[in-house]
């Protein structure tokens, strides 16, 4: 089944320990990107991934770093979490040929509380 | 900056009405457009995808139109049905930034039997 799987999809920590939101796709899409869903505000991106081994900041990257060497995974690092990071987050990938982004494949989400 | 607005916020339709849902955006250089529905506590479906030389497209009862002179996308969803209930959003990027989406906060919809 083509599909976007992020783990874990739910997870409570504390303020300043590091953690990772794994994403993966079995699609082989070369695009992936990450966005967090915050009440009032929407879906905002945070990073994206064109290819592998390149990487894009989207609106709000600030505190989030993301890798991207093979390309079926783009996983999200929180060096050191805040409570401001607690959201819902997103990952979503697409095909992407000479130029015509397709349909972004969205994953279930993973909720993200920080205290 | 793309900015991308819709409205109404939240919308409530009595079953078998036609509904129509608003985005609308700030720059003409729009690359393609998205429309999602989202489902409580679920991630996004993507419904229809409008490339910036397509005008519209068509999906069953879901037809999405896309005007770039004045920047505005409508999604119709034809003979609305109690499962058509939920969260539509429309997203964008522009042809000098095409990785970079920008989101609408999304049109709650309810749909009375």
């Amino acid at each position: 089944e083509a599909q976007v799987t992020q783990n874990p999809r739910y997870l409570i920590t504390v303020t300043g320990k590091k953690l990772t939101v794994t994403c993966s796709q079995n699609m082989n899409h070369e695009y992936m990107s990450w966005y967090r869903q915050d009440p009032g505000l929407g879906l905002r991106q945070i990073y994206y991934s064109m290819n592998v081994e390149v990487t894009d900041k989207g609106d709000v990257p600030e505190g989030y770093k993301v890798s991207r060497k093979e390309k079926r995974n783009f996983p999200l690092i929180l060096e050191s979490p805040s409570p401001n990071q607690t959201s819902l987050y997103f990952c979503a990938s697409s095909l992407y040929l000479g130029g015509l982004t397709d349909t972004q494949y969205f994953g279930p989400g993973t909720r993200l509380t920080v205290l | 900056k793309q900015e991308v607005t819709q409205i109404p916020a939240a919308l409530s339709v009595p079953e078998g009405e036609n509904l129509v849902l608003n985005c609308s955006f700030t720059d003409s250089a729009i690359y393609n457009l998205q429309w999602f529905r989202q489902d409580p506590g679920k991630g996004l479906t993507s419904l229809l995808l409008i490339q910036s030389s397509q005008r519209e497209q068509t999906s069953g009862r879901l037809n999405a139109s896309l005007d770039k002179s004045s920047g505005r996308s409508t999604l119709y969803i034809a003979a609305s049905q109690p499962g058509d209930s939920a969260t539509y959003l429309c997203a964008g990027t522009t042809t000098d930034s095409w990785g970079k989406f920008q989101f609408g906060a999304g049109t709650q919809v309810v749909v009375t039997p």
